[in-house]
């Protein structure tokens, strides 16, 4: 696509339940962030994958927190039992992962979690 | 560990005046530096980069950074503010052979009349 397209871009959910965030990266990029962004903060990293498999996970803040991406193009966000704070905006960026274009993010929209 | 220190939370300035934000990052290794600015309900943009080719590095809407070595500094300027640059701005670090980046607190940008 001509942009990275994230969904939902509103999900409210209680305190406890699954939640899925999507992300659909700029056709032919192979690199994939998902960092998460809170009131007032600058957006903190969570996860990087190149292709398939997840090269970085090393932000992501507890075993209830997982993504994947199996096709090495769409990726998805799981966050089980969600806490009131997760609560946040979780951005999806994608790169070409080339040297010329590597680390140049494209940023999606975001999606904005609320727990209540 | 890699990080960047953006030092004031928010800026005030007129219309038609200057604007400096100010950023230090610290290194262990060679970094290349970024430049992003997030507009209220829209996604982070890329304003410049570097990467250790020209110190001084032009982008979009007018904004320049200068990457200086010796005060581990890379400060965003223009030299005329807009009403639409009013937008909250990163500093964003990264290190040679580590993909993630790594943004700074933001600096909110306020422009006025």
């Amino acid at each position: 696509g001509a942009g990275v397209s994230q969904t939902p871009s509103n999900k409210v959910t209680e305190k406890g339940k699954y939640v899925e965030l999507r992300c659909d990266p700029i056709s032919g990029h192979t690199a994939l962030y998902w960092y998460r962004q809170s009131l007032g903060q600058g957006p903190e990293f969570l996860i990087y994958f190149q292709g398939t498999g997840a090269a970085d996970d090393s932000g992501l803040p507890n075993d209830r927190f997982f993504a994947v991406r199996p096709e090495g193009s769409v990726s998805t966000l799981k966050i089980q039992r969600t806490e009131r704070g997760d609560s946040a905006v979780y951005l999806c960026a994608s790169s070409p992962g080339t040297d010329s274009g590597a680390n140049v993010l494209t940023f999606g929209a975001g999606s904005r979690l609320t727990v209540l | 560990a890699q990080s960047v220190t953006q030092l004031d939370s928010h800026v005030s300035v007129s219309e038609g005046t200057p604007v400096l934000l100010r950023c230090n990052y610290s290194s262990s290794y060679s970094p290349s530096l970024f430049w992003y600015v997030q507009h209220p309900n829209k996604g982070l943009q890329l304003l410049l980069k570097y990467t250790s080719a020209a110190t001084l590095v032009k982008g979009i809407n007018g904004f320049e950074a200068e990457f200086k070595k010796s005060e581990t500094s890379f400060h965003l300027t223009k030299p005329s503010a807009h009403m639409s640059d009013a937008a909250e701005y990163f500093c964003v670090v990264s290190f040679t052979g580590f993909q993630k980046l790594v943004f700074g607190t933001g600096t909110r940008l306020l422009v006025s009349p």
